[in-house]
């Protein structure tokens, strides 16, 4: 079973305008951990916020914010007055597992183009 | 600081044959695991490491093995190329037992094209 899902290929945003991008995941483990991170076109992933399980307030770092709602087992990101530098693909990971072994597992991302 | 780096960036292979990534982590950093992302797909989590032994694998065959290494670079090694094998592959280390929020640190990858 999927445990990231994405249900948003793709999104354009007017420059300036925030957007939303969905995440729902799907686990049994009590603790467990949600990112978001940013990924160019050259490749790297780049980390841009973290939800623990058991966080009591959302996270926000800058411009982005997390909507955090744990009975509906949704992580989504708000990105704040979008620029054309946002303009990249989106992935929503969770991280399962207990001591050293734990993993990452990814969505299938989502292509947010900024149009100015 | 240096982040992740990885190396070569790219990479042109023959079906059957075998490859060598590497992956040079973050200072600090004592956990190594790698990623598998297919075009226009989310990186596949394929195995990770920590005190050079593996701790973690993902849905991947026996041909994909890894090594870490004392300084906590690591290898993943991939024999009997399938044109399938054709992808980014991503290196992410990280701190097992530090904080839960603590994250993983990206390399940029290397491109893999098998024909």
């Amino acid at each position: 079973a999927q445990k990231i899902t994405q249900t948003q290929p793709g999104m354009f945003v007017q420059e300036k305008e925030a957007v939303t991008l969905d995440c729902t995941y799907d686990t049994s483990d009590p603790s467990y951990g949600l990112f978001w991170y940013k990924q160019p076109s050259s490749g790297e992933m780049i980390f841009l916020i973290y939800q623990g399980s058991y966080d009591q307030q959302n996270a926000t770092e800058g411009r982005y914010s997390l909507n955090f709602q744990k009975a509906r087992k949704s992580a989504n990101l708000v990105i704040s007055a979008s620029q054309l530098g946002d303009s990249a693909m989106y992935f929503c990971a969770m991280r399962e597992g207990y001591g050293n072994d734990y993993k990452l597992s990814f969505g299938a991302g989502t292509t947010v183009t900024v149009r100015a | 600081e240096t982040g992740v780096t990885q190396s070569p960036t790219h990479l042109i292979k023959t079906r059957g044959q075998q490859v060598t990534l590497r992956c040079s982590s973050q200072s600090g950093h004592n956990t190594v695991s790698w990623y598998q992302q297919a075009l226009g797909q989310g990186p596949q989590f394929i195995f990770q490491y920590y005190r050079e032994e593996e701790n973690g694998r993902g849905n991947f065959p026996p041909r994909f093995s890894g090594l870490q290494f004392p300084n906590y670079s690591s290898e993943l090694n991939v024999n009997a190329l399938e044109l399938d094998d054709s992808a980014l592959y991503l290196c992410a280390s990280s701190i097992s037992q530090g904080p839960s929020n603590y994250g993983y640190t990206f390399g940029s990858g290397t491109r893999l094209t098998v024909v």
